[in-house]
């Protein structure tokens, strides 16, 4: 149980692009979602957090505006990257947490996806 | 505010080998901690938690004891094997967070033949 789907695992794309990302609780709701970036060899970077049916608290240092975030039902959020340019190469995760209680409560991860901007 | 520290890596064994990746823990309150593990190319798998002090977490053979009075929880593995291979990453959640995990910088585990 507590599965987490993420789609595209790998989008190769031309700066400008937007590209969408998105995140699937398969088996379970999810109340809280949670958006990573990761850098090559380093530890996980939260950029957001989303609570359905409300606006995503995003991060000091993360651009509201560029990196889009909806958490419009209990399953599904997404992950809009706006006018991708190559800093914006990386491997996003999403995860999901089922309830409030955090404290016992994991978040379960998705597999990620590989944004390449050429 | 809230922190976790984890050996350096890379750690290199050799199958059979006794593991253990340390990992303590900054925190106001009573925290849960978390193991997990990255496969390359892919996202976090939770492997173990324990959610109060001297609570043991397992899975697959893997152990680690949550120790508050050395505000530790190492993790621990009589016997790896190659498969065993990846990124591990020690993380903590706690109120003073809110709702987010605090994560570890990860060690590289490399288990040769």
């Amino acid at each position: 149980g507590a599965v987490v789907s993420q789609h595209p695992s790998w989008v190769i794309c031309k700066s400008g692009t937007s590209v969408k990302i998105e995140c699937r609780s398969l088996d379970f709701q999810a109340t809280t979602m949670f958006w990573y970036r990761q850098f090559p060899k380093q530890s996980l970077m939260l950029m957001a957090t989303s609570n359905e049916g409300s606006k995503a608290t995003y991060e000091q240092g993360v651009e509201k505006d560029k990196f889009l975030i909806n958490h419009a039902s209990l399953t599904l959020s997404t992950l809009t990257v706006t006018s991708a340019h190559p800093e914006d190469s990386s491997f996003y995760i999403c995860s999901a947490r089922a309830d409030q209680d955090y404290s016992n409560q994991p978040q379960h991860f998705g597999d990620g996806t590989r944004l390449s901007i050429l | 505010g809230d922190s976790v520290t984890q050996m350096e890596g890379p750690v290199t064994l050799s199958e059979e080998a006794f593991l253990t990746i340390n990992c303590t823990y900054t925190a106001t309150g009573y925290p849960s901690l978390f193991w997990y593990v990255q496969y390359p190319g892919e996202g976090l798998q939770l492997l173990l938690k324990a959610t109060k002090a001297d609570d043991k977490g397992s899975n697959k053979g893997f152990e680690a004891t949550y120790r508050k009075e050395t505000t530790s929880f190492h993790l621990e593995k009589g016997s790896v094997q190659v498969s065993d291979s990846a990124v591990y990453f020690c993380a903590l959640s706690s109120k003073t967070s809110g709702s987010r995990l605090t994560f570890g910088e990860g060690t590289q585990l490399t288990v040769n033949p």
